[in-house]
C-alpha cells in the first residue's frame, strides 16, 4: 500500500538556520504530495502542496518540489524562525481529496532564538 | 464562526462511560472525516462521509460510533473506552471531486481514558 516515511526528530535549530525535513513516499500511479504543520494545541493546517512531478509548492517561506524520480518531497526554508516551532506532517493522496491521505510520522520542530 | 469546529477540546472519561464529540463545518463541504492521532504514531483514518454516507470505515472497533446528521455535522459516539484510546482525535471536512478539495482541519479533542 502507500505509505510515507519522514525524517525521524526531533529537530532542534538556531533562529535564521536552513532547515530541511526530507520525506519520501511509496505510491501506485502519481499521487497529489501535502505538507500539513501542526502548531502547539492546535489542529493540522496545509503548508504547502504538490500535484505532479516537478511542480514546487511554497508557502511562508516554506518550498517543496514534487521528485518523481527519487519519489521525494523534502521540505525546506531558508532562515527559520522560532515561531516555525511546530510539528510538520508530509503526506500523499491518490487525489487532492482527504479520504485517501496518508500521512508520515510527523516531525517536531524546534527553534531556539 | 468558520472552518472545522470541535468540541469538547479536552474530554476525560471513564471506561464505563458514554460520550460524544462533535465536529460543525462551515465551509460548505460534502466530505468529511475522523482521525486518530496518537503519540509517535501516524495519523490514522478513523471514518469518512461523502455525502452524508459512510463510505470508509478503517477496521475501527465497535466501541467508536459515528454519526453524520447533515454535510455541516459530524459527532463521534464513544462507549466502553479503552485507556488506549486515549488519543487526539480530529475532525477533517474537504469537497470531494473538483479543482480545490484541500482538507481543512479542526483543532481537535484531546481525550483521555481513565
Amino acid at each position: 500500500g502507500d505509505s510515507v516515511t519522514q525524517m525521524e526528530g526531533p529537530v532542534t535549530l538556531s533562529e535564521e538556520a536552513f532547515l530541511t525535513i526530507n520525506c519520501t513516499y511509496t505510491a501506485t500511479g502519481y499521487p497529489s504530495l501535502f505538507w500539513y504543520v501542526q502548531y502547539p494545541g492546535e489542529g493540522l493546517q496545509l503548508l504547502l502542496k504538490a500535484t505532479k512531478a516537478d511542480d514546487k509548492g511554497s508557502n511562508k517561506g516554506f518550498e517543496a518540489t514534487y521528485r518523481k524520480e527519487t519519489t521525494s518531497f523534502h521540505l525546506e526554508k531558508g532562515s527559520v524562525q522560532v515561531s516555525d516551532s511546530a510539528v510538520y506532517f508530509c503526506a500523499l493522496s491518490p487525489d487532492l481529496g482527504a479520504q485517501k491521505l496518508v500521512f508520515g510520522q510527523g516531525t517536531r520542530l524546534t527553534i531556539n532564538p | 464562526e468558520t472552518g472545522v469546529t470541535q468540541t469538547p477540546r479536552h474530554l476525560v472519561m471513564g471506561m464505563t462511560n458514554k460520550k460524544s464529540l462533535k465536529c460543525e463545518q462551515h465551509l460548505g463541504h460534502n466530505a468529511m472525516y475522523w482521525y486518530k492521532q496518537s503519540a509517535k504514531k501516524p495519523l490514522e483514518l478513523m471514518f469518512v462521509y461523502s455525502l452524508e454516507e459512510r463510505v470508509e470505515n478503517n477496521s475501527v472497533p465497535s466501541r467508536f460510533s459515528p454519526e453524520c446528521p447533515n454535510s455541516s455535522h459530524l459527532f463521534l459516539h464513544l462507549h466502553t473506552l479503552q485507556p488506549e484510546d486515549s488519543a487526539l482525535y480530529l475532525c477533517a471536512s474537504s469537497q470531494e471531486r473538483g479543482v480545490n478539495t484541500e482538507a481543512f482541519f479542526g483543532q481537535g479533542t484531546r481525550l483521555t481514558v481513565v
